[in-house]
């Protein structure tokens, strides 16, 4: 079955620096990903999306990379701040369809 | 404000009781999508309409959910007979355009207990 790994632990990095999420998946070929943010109690937010003939994309301070080889996208947020401090999804669509698989999101911590 | 809003917020129940959930979606949306999350867990998706058509359904949602979207605008979720794993934050999502350049803009949620 269709299956999304994101790091189930709590990643905490120092304000500053470059927070890196990764995004795996198996027995699925998704023509695009998609990032949300989500913060406790809300919705997730949508960042930021990339198909599946792209290698990378950026915007701001954002910036993800799609390898279909790998079955792998990572997600980069540099200079971090505390205020992007939230937990982050990726989301995987398919050709021929408008539903998304999200994986199960990734924690982060920014520390002042 | 003209994004997603769900009603009601926050709803507690007991078990073997019928819910029902509203979700209007930003006006010139013509898909709508329903997830569940649980805590810890991404949102799984339930179904997803265009305009009134009904077009996917989870197949781990039972028969005891139903949702609909009469007039193509606002859609509801109607749960039958609660069970305590129904306990979850169902969250709505509106979208447009073609699929691959498709942004859903989420809702902020009900958050349904079961006791």
């Amino acid at each position: 079955s269709q299956k999304i790994e994101q790091n189930s632990e709590a990643l905490n990095i120092q304000e500053g620096k470059t927070a890196t999420l990764t995004c795996n998946y198996t027995n699925y070929s998704p023509a695009y990903l998609q990032w949300y943010r989500q913060d406790p109690g809300r919705g997730p937010v949508f960042l930021l999306l990339i198909r599946e003939n792209e290698k990378e994309k950026r915007k701001e301070r954002l910036k993800v990379t799609f390898d279909t080889t790998l079955k792998q996208s990572l997600f980069h947020i540099t200079a971090s701040q505390p205020a992007d401090s939230a937990t982050y999804l990726c989301a995987l669509g398919g050709s021929g369809t408008y539903k998304y698989i999200f994986g199960t999101g990734t924690r982060l911590k920014v520390l002042a | 404000d003209t994004g997603v809003s769900q009603n009601p917020r926050h709803k507690i129940t007991k078990r073997g009781q019928n819910v029902t959930f509203r979700c209007d979606p930003i006006s010139e949306h013509n898909r709508l999508y329903w997830y569940r999350q649980t805590l810890g867990q991404g949102p799984e998706f339930l179904t997803y309409f265009q305009n009134e058509a009904q077009l996917e359904k989870s197949r781990l949602l039972s028969d005891r959910f139903s949702a609909e979207r009469p007039k193509g605008s606002f859609s509801t979720l109607e749960i039958q007979r609660t069970e305590q794993g129904d306990s979850a934050m169902y969250l709505c999502a509106s979208s447009s355009g073609w699929a691959a350049q498709e942004t859903q803009y989420f809702g902020p949620g009900t958050r349904l207990l079961v006791l």
